[in-house]
């Protein structure tokens, strides 16, 4: 199975200010997708990133709040704009699955103060 | 649309004791993967299992069951004998078989083993 690393595992961001997570694959996947859980909360889908093209929202997810870059195969980033409190929550990314699991990165733990 | 109920938001047992975590699952697609995960207080999300809808057969993994049923939608978890590690939220997940990792989950189920 692939392997994610995302970093940074965690940050303490102060409001209004911007902080880009990334996720490095070990090998090639057509499709990353970044999560959002807020505390307490299930797992959200924010959106999909391609590379080569903008990457797809999930309702209630914009682009200019959480810009995503996906440059190529193996990695992509997504940047959390413009930070409030609400904003506080764990990231997570994704690949396609193989045969056998969707694999995850080991999240990143926001916390905006 | 799809939708995944994990109807037992928290659950507490006693170590030793046999627990069963239950998912029921909403889709219209005929092919569709379900999934199992467990999330300990360290964030991370740890794959326990995945199942094809056309692949009913039950699996077993050590101390781990699942059940899957198409016929009531549903794909519960057991843990036999549980253990104070196992102590965690698990989420069950749906995704349609064209969807690569795109997973709806389920809101989760806090297990708490107690020794």
């Amino acid at each position: 199975s692939a392997v994610i690393s995302q970093k940074p595992s965690r940050d303490i961001c102060q409001r209004g200010t911007s902080l880009t997570i990334q996720c490095q694959v070990d090998s090639q996947v057509t499709m990353m997708f970044w999560y959002r859980q807020q505390p307490g909360q299930s797992l959200t889908l924010i959106a999909t990133a391609n590379q080569g093209s903008e990457a797809t929202y999930e309702s209630g997810f914009v682009i200019d709040k959480f810009p995503i870059s996906r440059p190529n195969l193996t990695f992509s980033t997504l940047t959390v704009s413009n930070m409030s409190p609400e904003d506080s929550s764990i990231y997570l990314c994704s690949g396609d699955f193989t045969n056998t699991e969707a694999f995850f990165g080991q999240g990143t733990r926001l916390t905006v103060v | 649309a799809q939708k995944v109920t994990q109807a037992q938001t928290e659950i507490s047992v006693v170590e030793k004791e046999d627990v069963t975590l239950d998912c029921v699952y909403e889709t219209r697609d005929t092919t569709y993967y379900l999934f199992w995960y467990k999330q300990p207080p360290s964030g991370e999300l740890v794959f326990l299992i995945r199942r094809n809808s056309f692949d009913e057969q039950n699996e077993i993994s050590g101390r781990y069951s699942w059940n899957f049923q198409k016929s009531t939608s549903s794909f519960n978890f057991t843990i036999t004998a549980s253990q104070v590690v196992d102590s965690a939220v698990y989420f069950c997940a749906l995704s349609s078989y064209n969807q690569g990792g795109k997973l709806i989950f389920g809101q989760g189920t806090e297990l708490s083993v107690k020794p």
